[in-house]
Formats: structure tokens, sequence, C-alpha cells
């Protein structure tokens, strides 16, 4: 079956850096996202992209946010200057078509980011 | 009015038990109402979900209870087994609003299911 894939599995960056996540999002899937999760709590949602735009962000996702395609494969989130706060699992997901029409969403396993 | 509330955190369940966990919400735009299994390590997998025209939906041993007045919803597990070990997570998103992938979830639920 195929899958959603990030790497790293894990990423160690100090406070100010600049970190990229990369997800490979399931290949026939035209819409893309990132969510996040902090350690112990509610998964959250950053943002939403297709046919090459955000379609839809979150409040967490401010200017120090970037999403971008840039070939037909990969699917990457930028963060300019990491917080200790950016702390999390990041998880990539796509989908077929938007959520109507029961396209679910496929999530990756993640990407911990660890901010020292 | 965003949030979707879980409870209980944490659920331990006999091997044949049934296992319910709870949901409500307060957003009346809410429209999808989906419940994703997580186990340690890896992303959120959809198990099942319902949209607001039914009350009921069942998938194997899984089934989603809704109750649109109340403006709750539950997921049902019967005869759960020790595999069935891992963290559920319900959610909501308004699909008819135009949000796309804006799913907004729980706290998740812990459940065990011991042998």
């Amino acid at each position: 079956e195929p899958e959603v894939t990030q790497t790293p599995s894990h990423q160690v960056t100090q406070m100010g850096q600049e970190v990229i996540l990369r997800c490979v999002p399931i290949s026939n899937h035209l819409y893309f996202y990132w969510y996040r999760q902090i350690l112990g709590q509610k998964v959250e949602f950053l943002v939403s992209f297709y046919n090459n735009e955000i379609s839809e962000k979150s409040e967490i996702f401010d200017d120090q946010f970037s999403v971008e395609r840039p070939d037909g494969s990969n699917f990457t989130l930028k963060i300019r200057s990491t917080k200790l706060e950016d702390s999390a699992m990041y998880f990539c997901a796509s989908s077929e078509r938007g959520q109507e029409g029961n396209s679910p969403l496929h999530f990756g396993n993640g990407t911990r980011l660890t901010v020292t | 009015q965003q949030q979707v509330k879980q409870s209980p955190q944490s659920l331990i369940v006999q091997k044949g038990g049934i296992s319910i966990i709870n949901c409500a919400y307060e957003n009346t735009a809410f429209d999808y109402f989906p419940w994703y299994q997580q186990f340690p390590g890896k992303g959120p997998a959809l198990l099942i979900a319902i949209r607001p025209d039914v009350s009921e939906k069942k998938e194997g041993r899984f089934t989603i209870s809704f109750n649109k007045s109340a403006k709750q919803f539950s997921l049902h597990i019967m005869d759960s087994q020790p595999g069935d070990s891992a963290t559920y997570f319900c959610a909501a998103s308004d699909l008819y609003g135009g949000s796309q992938g804006n799913l907004i979830f729980g706290k998740g639920t812990k459940l065990s299911v011991k042998p």
C-alpha cells in the first residue's frame, strides 16, 4: 500500500536555526498538509496546500513557517528561526481529493523535531 | 468553539470487552467526524468516519454513534483485542464551509486492552 514518507525521522537543531522537514506524499494525491503534535498533546493543523498554493492555514502557521513543493514529488515545511516551543512531532499528510467525497488524509510517521 | 473535547484520557479494557470513547463539540458547522488510531512511532490512521446525516456507522468491530442534538459522538470497539491497544483521536471538520484538511482533533484516549 502506498505510504506518505517523511525524512528525517528525528531532527535536532539549535534555537534560531532553520530547519526543513521533508515529505513525499502518495503519488496520485493532490492535497497536502502539515500537522504537529507537541508531546502528550493533541494533533494540531498547520497548513493545507493545493495546486501549488496554501489553501488554508492555522494561527500557528505564522511568518516563521513556509511550505513548498519544489518538484513533482516532495513537499517541505521550513521553519526559519526555530524556537524551543517548536519542539514537536511534525506530521505530513496527503489526500487524493479534498476531504469531501470521502477522501481521507493519509499521514506519514512523522519527524520528531527537538530544538535545544 | 473550535474545540473537540474527548474523554476519557485513558482506558483499560479486558480482552473481549467493549471500549467506549466519547467526544463533544460546540461548532454546529462541523459536518465531518473521523476517528483516527495511532500506534507508537506511527502517524494517525483513519479508522472510521461519519457525516451528520446518519446516527450510526459500523465497520467491523468499530461503530460510531452520532447525536447531532447533543453535539456528541462516540466510538465503540466491540470484542476489544490486545492489538487494539493504541491512542484514539476523534476529530471534526467543516467540509461544507470549505475546510480543506483542517481537522480539529481531540486530545486523544490511550486504550490498553488486557489479555
